[in-house]
């Protein structure tokens, strides 16, 4: 395991409210992505980032805003959150680009009522 | 039409049986991952290649770049492989992945 947590695991909150969702890896890897997993979709990537402050947009980035900070920790903000923005959430790292394995946090569940 | 194909999208097996996963992609890519879904929801990397094929355990995985096709091979299947099977290609010098949308397997006893 690359020591990926996903902070909180579950949360239910109201239409129009921001929510941040936090993941912290242990591995020092160089890469960390922010997916949306939803039924009839595969994992959709939302941000990513390469390194330290650098962050680029995904196919599903509408929304969401991102920041690192520091290697081990990357935020994904939903600034006003929406029922469209109700998903499970999963963080990955790698050690580099693509052509490294990525290894996955547990997961969160956001509900928007 | 999806850039990562995979089929079937669900498949149901007996114990024992010899189980293929299909994905095939559109665009070239540099590496190609089969991914496992649990059915608690947590996703672990299975493989992870470029060329020919990778063996761990009763799982094989293939890919011909040329056809941009990859199989994923269960031998003996076992229940405990129930999950989704997820294949996801990086175009080349690429930072992000394509998902397909996963092959839903149960193997009952």
């Amino acid at each position: 395991d690359a020591g990926i947590t996903q902070s909180p695991r579950h949360k239910v909150t109201e239409t129009g409210t921001p929510v941040t969702l936090r993941c912290h890896q242990t591995e020092n890897h160089r890469y960390m992505y922010w997916y949306r997993q939803d039924p009839g979709h595969g994992l959709r990537l939302i941000h990513y980032s390469y390194g330290v402050k650098d962050t680029d947009k995904g196919e599903v980035s509408d929304g969401y805003s991102v920041s690192r900070s520091k290697t081990e920790d990357f935020l994904l903000t939903l600034e006003s959150a929406t029922s469209s923005q109700t998903s499970v959430y999963f963080c990955a790292t790698a050690l580099s680009g693509t052509d490294y394995e990525q290894y996955f946090g547990p997961g969160t569940r956001l509900t928007v009522t | 039409k999806n850039e990562v194909e995979q089929s079937p999208q669900n498949l149901t097996a007996q114990e024992g049986e010899f189980i293929t996963i299909n994905c095939s992609y559109s665009v070239g890519i540099s590496a190609l991952h089969w991914l496992q879904q649990h059915p608690g929801g947590g996703i672990v990397s299975l493989f992870m290649l470029s060329s020919g094929k990778k063996k761990h355990g009763r799982l094989i995985a293939t890919i011909n770049i040329q056809e941009k096709h990859s199989s994923l091979h269960i031998t003996a299947s076992h229940p405990r492989d129930s999950a989704v099977y997820i294949c996801a290609v990086g175009a080349a010098s690429g930072s992000r992945l394509t998902f397909g949308e996963g092959t839903q397997l149960t193997v009952n006893p």
